[in-house]
């Protein structure tokens, strides 16, 4: 059964701590992308990789930091320079079709809250 | 700037009862355009892609369709089920990876029985 994993659903995080979000495809994607979701905004882009030991930031890097040592598996840190991060956070995957457009596909999503 | 409105913002409908929903966008060059459905404290879930002005796609209820400046995504006889955030992206020309796929803020859409 192919499909994006990610773990936690909640995670609560006190300030100062640095929490690490999990994410996990089976779908045999190249490249795997994180995003931040806040009420009334659209999908920012926090990081990606499009190869195994390869990322990239993306519009909202500064706070965050992720690693890429498996094609399967895209973990993002939240880190406490990170000033704001209580969010709905989600991983997606994604491939190239038709040599133009990279189609992504979602996650579950993990909702921070820091206490 | 690139740029993607979503319009309205919250539609309530009665069931059966159909409507569309508006997504305007203003990028230097159109790799595609995105929908996606999202229900709450849940991930987007892909519906379709669209490639170039006159395309139509359709899917049970749901036809999208693309302009050189807009697309729709036509909601015919709506259930209650079909509920949920509609989100809209645009994937720009002129980059070679889907860093820059840009969102919408989305339509929320409320079906009543």
């Amino acid at each position: 059964d192919g499909g994006i994993t990610q773990s936690p659903k909640y995670l609560f995080r006190k300030e100062g701590q640095n929490v690490t979000l999990s994410c996990e495809q089976n779908l045999n994607h190249d490249a795997m992308y994180w995003y931040r979701q806040d009420p009334g905004q659209g999908l920012r882009l926090i990081y990606y990789s499009q190869i195994v030991n390869d990322f990239q930031k993306g519009d909202i890097a500064e706070g965050y930091s992720v690693s890429r040592e498996k094609k399967e598996s895209f973990p993002l840190t939240v880190t406490s320079a990170q000033k704001n991060p209580t969010a709905f956070y989600l991983c997606a995957s994604g491939h190239r079709v038709a040599g133009v457009t990279d189609t992504q596909y979602f996650g579950p999503g993990t909702r921070l809250t820091v206490l | 700037e690139d740029q993607v409105t979503q319009s309205p913002e919250a539609l309530r409908l009665q069931e059966g009862e159909s409507s569309s929903l508006n997504c305007s966008y203003t990028v230097s060059g159109l790799r595609g355009l995105f929908w996606y459905r999202q229900d709450p404290g849940k991930g987007p879930e892909f519906l379709f892609t669209l490639y170039s002005a006159g395309e139509e796609k359709e899917k049970e209820r749901l036809k999208a369709t693309l302009t050189k400046k807009e697309s729709f995504l036509h909601i015919t006889a709506p259930k209650p089920e079909d509920s949920a955030t509609y989100l809209c992206a645009v994937q720009a020309a002129g980059y070679s990876s889907a860093s820059k796929i840009i969102f919408g803020s989305g339509t929320r859409l409320s079906i009543r029985p």
